[in-house]
């Protein structure tokens, strides 16, 4: 069973275009997160959400929008993709916000920007 | 801005050969953990270490985490063809930087 599941795992589009990438966990966690990770694979965290209130927002362009709807969904809405954007998206989650629990992280969404 | 180095960020070895990857910070830590990431997936978490001095043993895999909690490293005894994948450690430091930072990884590759 998947535990946290993120789609479209890629994800290919042209610059100036919206689109969003979804992601679920069946795992009862309270806390999600949205992570980019670069070409060199450095993996920085976006956003942070507890119980559906974001707890973490990085300095973030504000074409960057997460929803979460309730707690097993954390949803990544992006305005007028750059080219920069192009990265790997994971998402992921765990029980508590600030605590030693492990992370539990999707397989990512590869989003290319042409 | 915390910040989180590894090294090296390249290691190529034959199976068998034992190695050490290393995490260091110029601040203290609150905990660290180790993650692995295989192509196409996301990380997942080694361990979990907290205490100064701690060690850790995960079948070939043994933690450290520094005495003074700024550094850690990961020694992979007898390293085989599926250890290989992408190393990463991540800090949590105290105060208002409470979130995870992760470093920017060890690419390890075991050859036949």
């Amino acid at each position: 069973d998947t535990a946290v599941s993120q789609t479209p795992k890629y994800l290919v589009t042209q610059m100036g275009n919206d689109k969003s990438i979804k992601c679920e966990q069946n795992l009862g966690h309270d806390t999600m997160y949205w992570y980019k990770q670069d070409s060199k694979k450095f993996l920085k965290i976006m956003f942070s959400y507890n119980n559906k209130e974001l707890i973490i927002n990085e300095t973030v362009p504000n074409r960057f929008s997460p929803k979460s709807p309730d707690k097993a969904h954390l949803n990544l809405h992006i305005n007028s993709l750059e080219l920069g954007d192009s990265a790997v998206y994971f998402c992921a989650s765990s029980r508590g916000s600030f605590s030693n629990q492990p992370q539990h992280f999707g397989d990512g969404t590869r989003l290319s920007i042409l | 801005t915390q910040l989180l180095e590894q090294s090296p960020q390249f290691l190529s070895i034959q199976e068998g050969e034992n190695l050490t990857v290393y995490c260091n910070s110029s601040s203290v830590f609150s905990s660290l953990q180790w993650y692995r990431q295989e192509p196409g997936e996301g990380p997942v978490l080694l361990v979990t270490v907290v205490t100064g001095g701690e060690v850790k043993k995960l079948k070939r895999l043994t933690f450290q985490f520094g005495d003074a909690r700024k550094d850690s490293s990961l020694h992979i005894t007898a390293a085989q063809t599926g250890d290989t994948g992408l190393y990463l450690c991540a800090g949590r430091w105290g105060g208002s930087a409470r979130q995870l930072t992760f470093g920017s990884g060890t690419q390890l590759t075991v050859l036949p």
